[in-house]
């Protein structure tokens, strides 16, 4: 078992691009969680999936910031038109079920230049 | 709404000695707490979590509720426990966690 896989590592966007992060859960999970990490803070919650279901996206920005978790493939996390202030570590996590533990991705450190 | 503080950004300790890392939490229903570790280059993972009450790597945390702390403690540190440290609250609904600043750990030789 891979574990959590997140691609890219490392991603460098111009401002304005879009960037696409992606995240594979573990095998069985098919609860999927992403948190944001700025420089010097803690992981701040973003949204929770299931598949084809946006459970809570109470951490998400309103414009510009979408995630989805289709039936096949991995779940993306999407950033369109982004500014400096994007630039960030994204986190993926998975989980079998709403009360279990989370396994964590590696992340994908988003730098826009 | 719940929060949870790490107030030390950096703890530097001599190996052999000691370690407490603080946590404080502040959340109106009945919390979850747990520890996550990130060493160099690898991801985070769970350390431990308070309902299981164990001791992992020699680490503990005792979830104390009148101080609404879950302060993470180790009696000798080891160089090989330098790494970031975050502490982290599971709400009631909908597994999310809220984390700590974190804590860096440099344990010195």
């Amino acid at each position: 078992n891979a574990g959590v896989m997140q691609n890219p590592r490392h991603l460098v966007r111009r401002r304005g691009q879009e960037a696409r992060l992606r995240c594979s859960p573990m095998k069985g999970h098919s609860h999927v969680y992403w948190y944001r990490q700025l420089p010097e803070e803690g992981l701040k919650f973003m949204v929770y999936l299931q598949k084809e279901n946006i459970i809570d996206e109470s951490g998400m920005p309103k414009e510009r910031f979408s995630a989805e978790f289709p039936k096949e493939g991995p779940s993306i996390l999407r950033i369109q038109q982004v500014v400096r202030g994007d630039s960030a570590a994204y986190f993926c996590a998975s989980s079998e079920g709403a009360s279990y533990g989370y396994t964590f991705g590696s992340g994908t450190r988003l730098t826009v230049v | 709404a719940q929060r949870v503080t790490q107030p030390e950004k950096l703890l530097s300790v001599f190996k052999g000695a000691p370690v407490e890392l603080k946590c404080n939490y502040s959340y109106s229903g009945s919390p979850e707490l747990f520890w996550y570790v990130q060493y160099s280059r690898q991801r985070l993972q769970l350390l431990l979590r308070h309902i299981s009450r164990e001791s992992i790597k020699g680490f503990t945390a005792d979830l104390n509720k009148g101080e609404t702390s879950f302060h993470l403690k180790k009696p000798f540190a080891q160089e090989e426990d330098s790494a970031m440290y975050y502490c982290a609250l599971r709400s009631g609904a909908g597994n999310m966690l809220t984390f700590g600043g974190g804590t860096r750990l440099m344990v010195k030789p």
